[in-house]
């Protein structure tokens, strides 16, 4: 069981909107930076939003991500069918003394 | 552009020790900024860090895994390496490195990931 909970699983329709919840505790979340990532099918994880809010270059402004407490959120806006994927969300543990991952999300768009 | 590639044995048998590498190029091993971590993904499994070390040779290791991982570093060679000793079936997985920004921000870029079997 991961220390950092996201859902299993969400979906929507080509061009509509999902948002995906990576939900931890002042140990984590609370008081670290998140980071997701996003994972194609067979393909190697790829960091798709740093220090919270932060894109690295070359991803889309339709992803996004924000942080409130100890909860963190990423956005995906205008879905595509190249946007199926497992989504991960990670950061450090200070209580655990390492960094965790969420058990990740498989987005399916419809 | 930063790559990193793993290499080493992807068949290992119980009790045995697994040995990889990861060779950077592109970039500098030694770039204070960073660290350079190790993560390990199971079969149709999520990811799971197994630790990370800077080119000054400080370490941090996932207290899940017991103590059985050693990472090293060799500026020379501008690679870092993963030892995971007394292996069992469960770590059968595919092992990743990757840049690690710092202990507490984002790994990137990450290498392409090797198969470890533990099988006797």
């Amino acid at each position: 069981q991961s220390v950092l909970t996201q859902p299993p699983s969400v979906s929507a329709a080509p061009g509509q909107k999902v948002t995906i919840s990576c939900s931890g505790s002042s140990s984590n979340i609370g008081n670290k930076y998140i980071s997701w990532y996003q994972q194609l099918p067979g393909t190697v994880p790829k960091l798709l939003i740093y220090e919270n809010n932060k894109r690295p270059s070359g991803i889309p402004d339709r992803f996004s991500g924000s942080k409130s407490g100890t909860s963190a959120t990423l956005g995906i806006t205008g879905l595509q069918t190249g946007d199926e994927a497992e989504y991960y969300c990670g950061t450090w543990d200070t209580s655990l003394g390492g960094v965790v991952f969420g058990g990740g999300t498989k987005l399916t768009v419809l | 552009q930063l790559q990193l590639q793993e290499s080493g044995p992807g068949l290992v048998k119980p009790s045995e020790t697994l040995s990889l590498s990861c060779t950077v190029s592109g970039g500098s091993i030694s770039d204070s900024a960073y660290f350079w971590g190790w993560i390990r993904q199971p079969p149709g499994k999520g990811l799971e860090w197994i630790g990370s070390i800077n080119y000054g040779r400080t370490t941090y290791y996932n207290p899940s895994l017991n103590g059985r991982v050693t990472l090293s570093v060799d500026t020379s060679k501008n690679e870092f390496s993963l030892r995971l000793s007394s292996v069992i079936a469960t770590d059968t997985a595919v092992y990743y490195c990757a840049r690690h920004r710092s202990l507490y921000d984002w790994f990137d870029p990450w290498g392409q990931g090797i198969l470890g079997t533990v099988s006797s």
